[in-house]
């Protein structure tokens, strides 16, 4: 079974900018998860979805984040414009549902904002 | 709110030396426990988990058991490998409507042949 696909696995931009990061879950899973690592840090979850619809966006920074599930299945997660404290790495996670589902992680994708 | 606080690292260890890697958690009602593990330049993988008091997970030689009375999930293993070496998070999930996964800080963990 394939895991958890994210893209790029890298990226570098400066202050100002914008980026993009890619998604594909597990193939069947509802639930999809953006979480933010920084340094040092846990990961903090930045949006959650059920299917294409959004069930917990509170911790997004909606001003520079944005993020959309098309279709139910793939999704991206878009910043604009970076600033230098979104340097983190970004995982995507999904799950069968919500709730006490094992959540299955990607690899991440590392940010860093000069 | 929910929270969860784990021992600073890193810890370094030699092979088949006792591990044990502290977590407590501060949270309403229920919650389920989690240990999480992070291999380098790999996601995280749910290594075990717990969802209710006395419960004992265990994976892989590493075990954690759930301690309502000290609100503590501390993971142990009894002899380790150059191969467990990586970051490990604890993480509770709240039984409130609109629980999410709240990850510990981790701890870097580096053991030595």
């Amino acid at each position: 079974e394939a895991g958890v696909a994210q893209s790029p696995r890298y990226k570098i931009i400066e202050k100002r900018q914008s980026v993009a990061f890619w998604c594909n879950p597990i193939s069947g899973h509802a639930t999809l998860y953006w979480y933010q690592q920084i340094l040092g840090q846990g990961p903090k979850l930045l949006i959650q979805f059920q299917n294409n619809g959004v069930v917990d966006d509170s911790q997004l920074p909606k001003d520079r984040f944005s993020a959309e599930r098309l279709k139910g299945v793939d999704s991206t997660l878009k910043i604009q414009p970076a600033k230098l404290e979104d340097s983190a790495v970004y995982l995507c996670a999904s799950s069968l549902g919500a709730g006490v589902y094992e959540q299955y992680f990607g690899p991440g994708t590392r940010l860093t904002v000069t | 709110g929910n929270s969860v606080t784990q021992m600073e690292g890193p810890v370094t260890l030699s092979e088949e030396a006792f591990l044990t890697i502290n977590c407590t958690y501060t949270a309403t009602g229920y919650p389920s426990l989690f240990w999480y593990v992070q291999y380098p330049g790999e996601g995280l993988q749910l290594l075990l988990k717990a969802t209710k008091a006395d419960d004992k997970g265990s994976n892989k030689g590493f075990e954690a058991t759930y301690r309502k009375e000290t609100t503590s999930f501390h993971l142990e293993k009894g002899s380790v490998q150059v191969s467990d070496s990586a970051v490990y998070f604890c993480a509770l999930l709240g039984m409130e409507y609109g629980n999410k996964l709240v990850f510990g800080a981790g701890t870097i963990l580096r053991v030595k042949s």
